[in-house]
């Protein structure tokens, strides 16, 4: 199994509709992050908790929500999802205090209509 | 602009031969560069690490140089290999606190067989 998980995989929507990307890791981190990934533009950060109580915005977290259900998962909203957040969503965990090593889930392919 | 970038988008280099994939950072609050590796549909992956009271680290095939005086990182692998074949990004860590990670928009290396 896969370390980290994200679900779904792939998924399409129209505009003003909510969506929500899952994520679950078993690498036993505390910190998760959301990242966006466009063509041209690397990796960007959405939010970032450091554990349960703790969330944190990003470069480019307009137009998203976070929870921190428990330790292994964190999940991503768009509560009302608009054409241009069309893109690959990233969930990460890693120890970046003592290493610069995070493990990514495999990616989710949002395409916004 | 973004703080982390690349000189080359995209390299092509034949099988055997070396690649060198360079890097800028503008941050000199960064206290650590990581590489990353992502294959075709897949998440970004761990390659290599280095410290800033370092200069350079060498791993199986790969080497990554750090130059600060002109805030610049460059990852070298040998005798490239078909499967070598991927986006790379740099990515430095926020020593100042946050210890967030901030990536570059990636290069991407195609081996030619």
């Amino acid at each position: 199994d896969a370390d980290v998980t994200q679900t779904p995989r792939n998924r399409i929507t129209k505009t003003g509709k909510r969506i929500m990307l899952e994520c679950s890791q078993t690498k036993g981190h505390d910190r998760m992050y959301w990242y966006r990934q466009d063509p041209g533009l690397g990796l960007r950060l959405i939010y970032y908790s450091f554990d349960v109580k703790d969330i944190n915005k990003g470069e480019i977290s307009d137009g998203y929500s976070v929870s921190r259900q428990a330790q292994a998962k964190f999940s991503l909203s768009l509560e009302s999802a608009i054409p241009n957040q069309t893109a690959l969503y990233f969930c990460a965990t890693g120890d970046t205090v003592n290493t610069g090593e995070l493990f990514f889930g495999e990616g989710s392919r949002l395409t916004v209509l | 602009g973004e703080s982390v970038g690349l000189h080359l988008p995209t390299l092509s280099v034949q099988e055997g031969d070396n690649s060198i994939i360079n890097c800028a950072y503008s941050n000199s609050a960064s206290d650590y560069f990581i590489w990353y590796k992502q294959e075709s549909g897949k998440g970004p992956q761990f390659i290599i690490d280095i410290r800033s009271n370092m200069d350079k680290r060498q791993g199986q095939r790969v080497t990554v140089l750090l130059n600060k005086t002109v805030k610049h990182l460059s990852l070298q692998i040998a005798a490239t290999q078909p499967g070598d074949s991927a986006v790379y990004f740099c990515a430095e860590r926020d020593g100042a606190g946050s210890y967030q990670l901030t990536f570059g928009k990636g290069t991407k290396l195609s081996v030619i067989p």
